[in-house]
């Protein structure tokens, strides 16, 4: 079964836009990741933040938590066409040593 | 490429046949997961060793399922009997255990399977 769910779906912008992509989970986390995964290859690591952060940045890239929600959100600042790609939220729980994956958020840029 | 890397990266096979999949994971890593990933789904859990012990397998690894990390280094994982339901993407990663907070883990390019 999978834990995270992301928010929307798909989602389709303009070169230069931002994107904003959530997830939201059940149980209780030590970290949630973002992964990036182009069509048909593995998942890239984004970024982890950890239970006791509530915001991280790298590059374009801007993450949020709020753990009263359960809840998280991605941001990608000024999208560019390489952008392209599927976006997963996956959470490590509390005692647990394994990553459980949300279905994901398919993003188009456009240019 | 000090990466994680799979073998083969695509295998077709038919219906009943077995089929063998194997991960080297990056060399200072000791924890390594199995996932499984069909069209349009985020990855699923199947198993994952740390070290040579294999800690944690999910429900959904039927009997017909097993995998191995002998000596702690690289995996296999075979699939007996094959079925037209394990048709999917077989992916797997590794991360260094940490005592706290958990780290990030880098995937392999995956093995596309494909039962006909």
């Amino acid at each position: 079964s999978q834990q995270g769910e992301e928010d929307p779906q798909a989602l389709s912008i303009q070169e230069g836009e931002n994107a904003t992509m959530n997830c939201s989970y059940k149980t209780s986390i030590n970290n949630l990741q973002w992964y990036r995964q182009n069509s048909g290859r593995g998942l890239v690591h984004l970024i982890l933040i950890r239970s006791n952060e509530r915001e991280k940045h790298s590059g374009r890239l801007r993450v949020t938590l709020d753990t009263s929600k359960k809840s998280s959100s991605l941001l990608i600042t000024a999208s560019r066409a390489a952008d392209t790609a599927s976006y997963f939220c996956a959470t490590a729980a509390l005692y647990g040593n394994k990553l459980v994956f949300g279905a994901g958020t398919i993003l188009r840029v456009k240019s | 490429d000090t990466g994680v890397s799979q073998d083969p990266r695509h295998k077709i096979t038919k219906r009943g046949q077995n089929v063998t999949f194997r991960c080297d994971p990056i060399s200072e890593h000791n924890r390594l997961y199995w996932y499984r990933q069909t069209l349009g789904q985020g990855p699923e859990f199947l198993t994952y060793f740390q070290n040579e012990a294999q800690l944690e397998k999910s429900r959904l690894l039927s009997d017909r399922f097993s995998a191995e990390r002998p000596k702690g280094s690289f995996s296999t994982l075979e699939i007996q009997r094959t079925e037209q339901g394990d048709s999917a993407m077989y992916l797997c990663a590794s991360s260094l255990a940490s005592g706290r907070g958990g780290t990030e883990a880098f995937f392999g390019q995956g093995t596309r399977l494909t039962v006909v």
